[in-house]
C-alpha cells in the first residue's frame, strides 16, 4: 500500500534554533517528492520538489534531502523564525498514470516560540 | 505568488442548503483539482479535471459535483449540505508540462454546516 508517513507529528522549538522533519514513504514507482508549507487557515505553498536523481535541494533556510534507496526524506530548517510556525507536508508522486498521482502525509505541525 | 482564487473563504450554512464553492485561476493551467482536508489529516482528492468539459472523481467519495466549462473556472457544488460536509476545501491547479507538475493551491474555503 502506498503511504507517506511523517514524524514527528508536532514539534516546538525556540526561535533561532534548527530542526529536522522526517518523511518516510512506500510509494512505488517513484516520480518526485515535494515539501509544502501550510500556514493555519491557508493553502499549501511549495518549498521544494525533488526527483529521483536529486539528493539535496535548498530554498533559503529550508534544505530538503532525499534518499531514494531507503525511501526517506528530511526537511531541515535553519535559524528558525516565528514565521516558520506552520504545518509542513510531504507529498510523493508516482509514475503510475498520466495524472502522476499524489500521496500526502499528514504533516508535521511546527511551532516556533520567541 | 500563485494566481488561484477561492471564494468564499468561510461559509456557515444550515443543513439542506445548496452551496457552490468558486475556484478560478489565471495561469492558463489545464489541470485543476479539489481536495478536502480535515484538521490533522492528509489532503484527499475529491475531483479533478484535465481540461474543459473533462471532470473525474478522485480517491475520496464525495457527494459534491464539479464542472469545467471554462479553463480558468472549476466550481464545486453541494446540492444539499449536511454536517458531515463540514471541512476545508482546497482548490489547486497545475500545468501540462510534466506528468506531475507543480501544484498551486488556493487559500481554501472552510465550510461549516450546522
Amino acid at each position: 500500500k502506498n503511504q507517506v508517513e511523517q514524524s514527528p507529528q508536532s514539534l516546538i522549538i525556540l526561535e533561532g534554533k534548527n530542526c529536522t522533519l522526517q518523511c518516510n514513504y512506500t510509494v512505488s514507482p517513484f516520480s518526485n517528492l515535494r515539501w509544502y508549507k501550510q500556514d493555519t487557515g491557508r493553502g499549501p505553498v511549495s518549498l521544494t520538489i525533488m526527483t529521483f536523481s536529486e539528493n539535496t535541494k535548498s530554498n533559503g533556510r529550508y534544505t530538503a534531502t532525499l534518499d531514494a534507496d531507503t525511501k526517506q526524506s528530511s526537511l531541515h530548517i535553519t535559524a528558525s523564525q516565528l514565521s516558520d510556525s506552520a504545518s509542513y507536508i510531504c507529498v510523493v508522486s508516482d509514475r503510475g498514470s498520466t495524472l502522476g498521482r499524489l500521496y500526502f502525509g499528514r504533516g508535521t505541525q511546527l511551532t516556533v516560540w520567541p | 505568488e500563485a494566481d488561484i482564487y477561492q471564494t468564499p473563504r468561510y461559509l456557515v450554512i444550515g443543513t439542506g442548503k445548496k452551496i457552490t464553492l468558486e475556484c478560478s485561476q489565471t495561469m492558463g493551467h489545464d489541470k485543476m483539482y479539489w481536495y478536502q482536508q480535515d484538521p490533522g489529516m492528509e489532503l484527499h482528492l475529491i475531483h479533478y479535471s484535465y481540461g474543459v468539459n473533462s471532470t473525474e472523481k478522485g480517491d475520496l467519495s464525495s457527494e459534491s459535483t464539479v464542472s469545467r466549462i471554462r479553463t480558468e473556472h472549476f466550481p464545486l457544488t453541494l446540492e444539499s449540505a449536511r454536517p458531515s460536509h463540514t471541512s476545508q476545501y482546497l482548490c489547486a491547479s497545475s500545468d501540462r508540462t510534466s506528468t506531475a507538475g507543480e501544484l498551486f493551491f488556493g487559500e481554501g474555503s472552510r465550510l461549516t454546516v450546522l
